[in-house]
């Protein structure tokens, strides 16, 4: 089975663009979960998604938003961007009778 | 307000000996406990869970130890292996499920030939 796979897996954008990001789970898993990766912050988590619809929700302001295709696959958006986005952006996959998430590479944003 | 922390930010060991990673939480709701490992440029890998019912759980030379009492829980690897270098997170969730997960700040752990 392949892995969870994002793209793309660096990027480089100005302060206030947006950018989106893109997450193809494993084949057969439907929840989606994303997390922001900082060296102060640690791994936090962003959104689920489930099924096209967002299940759980952390912390961040509303310039972070995302969304699941029929097919599993989800995107995640960041408008206006700020310095402080810069980051590495992991996307993980789970199927309901798996006790656990399985990660992709991630996504390496810098924000100049 | 972080809820799982990771005390030690980094550890070396010699390889052969044993490696101990602690964890301490402070949400009682949380149910169950992951260990990661993260090598650069990879995203996290899952290592070993365990369930809040449980206290103790191994995988080869991987066991976690949970005391809910002291909401404190340890990864322990015997033997440590150079392959072992890597940064390890602690995570946890509640509700049984692996959605959400709250991860500690990361142990990086360095095994020594």
């Amino acid at each position: 089975k392949a892995g969870v796979t994002q793209t793309p897996r660096y990027l480089i954008k100005t302060r206030g663009q947006q950018v989106t990001l893109s997450c193809s789970p494993i084949s057969g898993h439907r929840s989606v979960s994303w997390y922001q990766q900082t060296p102060g912050q640690g791994l936090q988590f962003l959104f689920e998604y489930f099924s096209e619809t967002q299940r759980n929700k952390g912390n961040f302001p509303g310039r972070f938003s995302g969304r699941q295709f029929s097919n599993s696959r989800s995107e995640m958006n960041v408008s206006t961007l700020e310095l402080g986005d810069s980051a590495l952006y992991l996307c993980a996959s789970s199927s309901p009778s798996q006790e656990t998430q399985y990660f992709g590479p991630g996504t390496r944003l810098l924000v100049l | 307000d972080q809820q799982v922390k990771q005390n030690s930010p980094s550890l070396s060991v010699q390889e052969g000996r044993i490696s101990i990673l602690n964890c301490d939480y402070t949400n009682s709701m949380f149910d169950y406990f992951l260990w990661y490992k993260k090598y650069p440029a990879e995203g996290p890998t899952f290592l070993i869970s365990i369930s809040s019912i449980k206290d103790k759980n191994e995988d080869g030379r991987f066991t976690v130890f949970l005391n809910k009492s002291a909401k404190h829980l340890s990864l322990h690897i015997v033997p440590s292996q150079p392959g072992d270098s890597a940064v390890y997170f602690c995570a946890a969730s509640y509700q049984g499920g692996s959605e959400k997960l709250v991860f500690g700040k990361g142990t990086k752990l360095t095994v020594n030939p």
